[in-house]
């Protein structure tokens, strides 16, 4: 059964801290996305990827927020330093875009609380 | 650009009734419309989706929802809800063949056994 991969799936860090997230798209899929879920914001687009090249990354914080997709099996959003402000969940979620474009599968999900 | 408006935040209820989610959109150009549940502690997952074509599409767990360009509207509906349909579930919008969604903010739906 195909899914979308997140690691680790709860993470605890202090402020200033790295983190690292990790995401294992669908083995096909093309496009990748981050998403932020937090109460106050609801889902918010941070970066997406077609064919490992970045398209769009304007939602994120480029301060201290990074993506990357070093091959087409890994993506990563890296928050380095770490604030209170960047605990939410987030999401990675995979596509085959055109002619499919919308039709996403999300991963699990990584809830991240920094302290 | 686009934006979607979920009305009701909550939605209770009770088990075997129907249920009406309502979701609004604004766009200046053609869209493609979805809906997305999540269940608790897992992502979102596809329900429906409207391309083009039938204004009436089904998807999966006997939802159903329709597309009236007019009233730049997306309503999800069931006709009689289980208690397994307690979700949270999201109503994404997306300009004709781009490939970023919008998502509004959600609607919680409560199923009252």
């Amino acid at each position: 059964d195909a899914r979308v991969t997140q690691t680790p799936r709860h993470k605890v860090t202090e402020m200033g801290q790295e983190v690292t997230m990790r995401c294992q798209p669908i083995l096909g899929h093309n496009t990748v996305f981050w998403y932020r879920q937090t109460m106050m914001q609801g889902l918010e687009l941070l970066a997406y990827f077609r064919n490992r090249a970045p398209l769009d990354d304007s939602g994120m914080p480029k301060d201290r927020f990074s993506a990357e997709m070093p091959d087409a099996t890994l993506a990563t959003l890296k928050i380095q330093p770490s604030e209170p402000r960047d605990s939410a969940v987030y999401f990675c979620a995979s596509g085959i875009g055109t002619p499919r474009a919308g039709e996403l599968f999300f991963g699990e999900g990584s809830r991240l609380t920094v302290l | 650009a686009q934006s979607v408006t979920q009305l009701d935040s909550q939605v209770p209820v009770f088990e075997e009734a129907p249920v009406e989610l309502r979701c609004n959109y604004s766009s200046s150009v053609s869209v493609y419309l979805f809906w997305y549940v999540q269940y608790p502690n897992q992502g979102l997952q596809l329900l429906l989706k409207y391309l083009s074509g039938s204004t009436l599409v089904k998807g999966i767990n006997g939802f159903e929802a329709e597309f009236n360009k007019s009233q730049t509207s997306f309503h999800l509906r069931k006709p009689s809800v289980h208690i397994s349909d307690t979700a949270e579930y999201f109503c994404a919008v997306s300009r004709l063949g781009n490939e970023k969604l919008t998502f509004g903010t959600g609607t919680r739906l409560t199923i009252i056994p």
